[in-house]
């Protein structure tokens, strides 16, 4: 069965320092989601993307953040300027353009900002 | 926007025995209502979805009820099992294709042999 995969699975960062999250979705998803999880809370959305746009975004992706849909394949997630309050795990999610609304979550990537 | 509450935080069952965690939700336009189960370290992982126009889904042991009036659904596990421990986490939103889910702040169930 077709799964989302992320990498890297850990990501340790300076404070001010630019990362760059990637996905690749299942390859006949159209839609695209980014949500983040901080240590022992609960999973947080912050952006949907379609049609190679931001469909809707949360107060937490501000400015620092931004996502891109580079080629067929990925679905990127920049941080410009790291934060220690970044820290958390990052997931990705797909669906399809069908009317079954559940997300496909991929495994995550930890981010860690010092 | 819409806020998800659960409860409880945290459970604790003997094998064997059900248990039942709850959610409630405030914006009454919401109308799908997924449950996710979350191993240590591990990705969301769908268990049982329901939609407004249902009153209940039940798939094996796990079944899923909703109350629209009162805003609430719960999820009820039966004949629990050591590896049903996780985290379990609600969430609710619009059957919208662009609109996110705002998940519920989680439930920890130990399964206790």
């Amino acid at each position: 069965e077709p799964e989302v995969t992320q990498t890297p699975s850990h990501q340790v960062t300076q404070m001010g320092q630019e990362v760059i999250l990637r996905c690749v979705p299942i390859s006949n998803h159209l839609y695209f989601y980014w949500y983040r999880q901080i240590l022992g809370q609960k999973v947080e959305f912050l952006v949907s993307f379609y049609n190679n746009e931001i469909s809707e975004k949360s107060e937490i992706f501000d400015d620092q953040f931004s996502v891109e849909r580079p080629d067929g394949s990925n679905f990127t997630l920049k941080i410009r300027s790291t934060k220690l309050e970044d820290s958390a795990m990052y997931f990705c999610a797909s669906r399809t353009s069908g009317t079954h609304p559940q997300r496909d979550f991929g495994p995550g990537t930890r981010l860690t900002v010092l | 926007g819409e806020n998800v509450e659960q409860h409880p935080s945290t459970l604790s069952v003997q094998e064997g025995d059900s248990a039942v965690i709850k959610c409630t939700y405030s914006d009454s336009a919401s109308n799908y209502f997924p449950w996710y189960k979350q191993e240590l370290g591990k990705r969301p992982q769908l268990i049982i979805d329901i939609r407004s126009n249902v009153g209940e889904k039940k798939d094996q042991r796990i079944a899923v009820t909703l109350n629209k009036t009162a805003k609430h659904f719960s999820l009820h596990i039966t004949e629990t099992q050591p590896e049903d421990s996780a985290v379990y986490f609600c969430a609710a939103s619009q059957d919208n294709y662009g609109q996110n889910f705002v998940f519920g702040p989680g439930t920890r169930l130990s399964v206790l042999p």
